[in-house]
């Protein structure tokens, strides 16, 4: 079965650190982007950017560059999403999902992570 | 950044309807959108690609239009399990999200 599947819930508080992950199987890891996708009650779904796993280069929307990093360990099939000083805004489910197309520059999610949900708050 | 709009906010239709939910585009993508539909404590789940084609495993009752800055879904025959959220995403410059359509049940 192909599958994303990503680590449980947080709580943390303001200024802390915090990795969270998305690990897949099921099919070859290294040939799909894999996206960060926020939902908030206020603000809906939010595409935070892309990585690919096969060399960990990593895109972001100008809306989360510099306060989130990507990252990835492909002898486990893992991407890795991780903050260096949460706010109590980064309070959010956050979705992993798989690029369908493999050779497209841009295509939909086909496979989605159950997702995580990180509270932050003091 | 393309800015996808839903109307209506919220349908409410009966089972065994038709359900009609609206995206539009700010500006031309061609047909490249999606269609999700995502239930209470559940990921998005695709039911859409390239405006018009069934993912994997979607029935047949869905089906999508449209193009260039104009889309629409349609659910022919509402069945319990469809009332949910609906958010359509543009992927033909990066990605953005409509705000959703909730379906709820009349």
């Amino acid at each position: 079965e192909v599958q994303l599947v990503q680590s449980g819930a947080e709580v943390k508080k303001p200024g802390e650190s915090l990795r969270i992950s998305c690990q897949g199987s099921g099919y070859n890891f290294a040939k799909y982007w894999i996206n960060w996708v926020r939902q908030t009650p206020g603000k809906g779904l939010e595409w935070m950017g892309k990585i690919d796993p096969a060399d960990s280069y990593s895109t972001y929307s100008p809306s989360f560059q510099g306060h989130v990093t990507m990252s990835g360990d492909q002898s486990i099939s893992t991407i890795y999403l991780q903050w260096s000083s949460l706010e109590a805004s980064d309070t959010a489910v956050y979705y992993c999902a798989r690029r369908r197309a493999v050779a497209a520059p841009f295509d939909a999610f086909d496979i989605w992570g159950q997702g995580t949900m990180v509270t932050v708050s003091s | 950044e393309i800015v996808m709009t839903q109307s209506p906010a919220t349908l409410s239709v009966s089972p065994g309807e038709r359900a009609t939910l609206s995206c539009r585009a700010s500006q031309n993508i061609r047909g490249d959108l999606a269609w999700y539909q995502q239930k209470p404590g559940q990921a998005p789940r695709l039911l859409i690609y390239g405006a018009t084609t069934r993912a994997t495993g979607v029935p047949a009752r869905f089906s999508g239009s449209g193009s260039a800055t104009e889309f629409t879904l349609t659910i022919s025959s509402l069945q319990s399990e469809d009332f949910a959220v609906y958010y359509c995403q543009q992927y033909f410059n990066w990605y953005t999200f409509g705000q959703g359509t909730k379906l709820e049940i009349k």
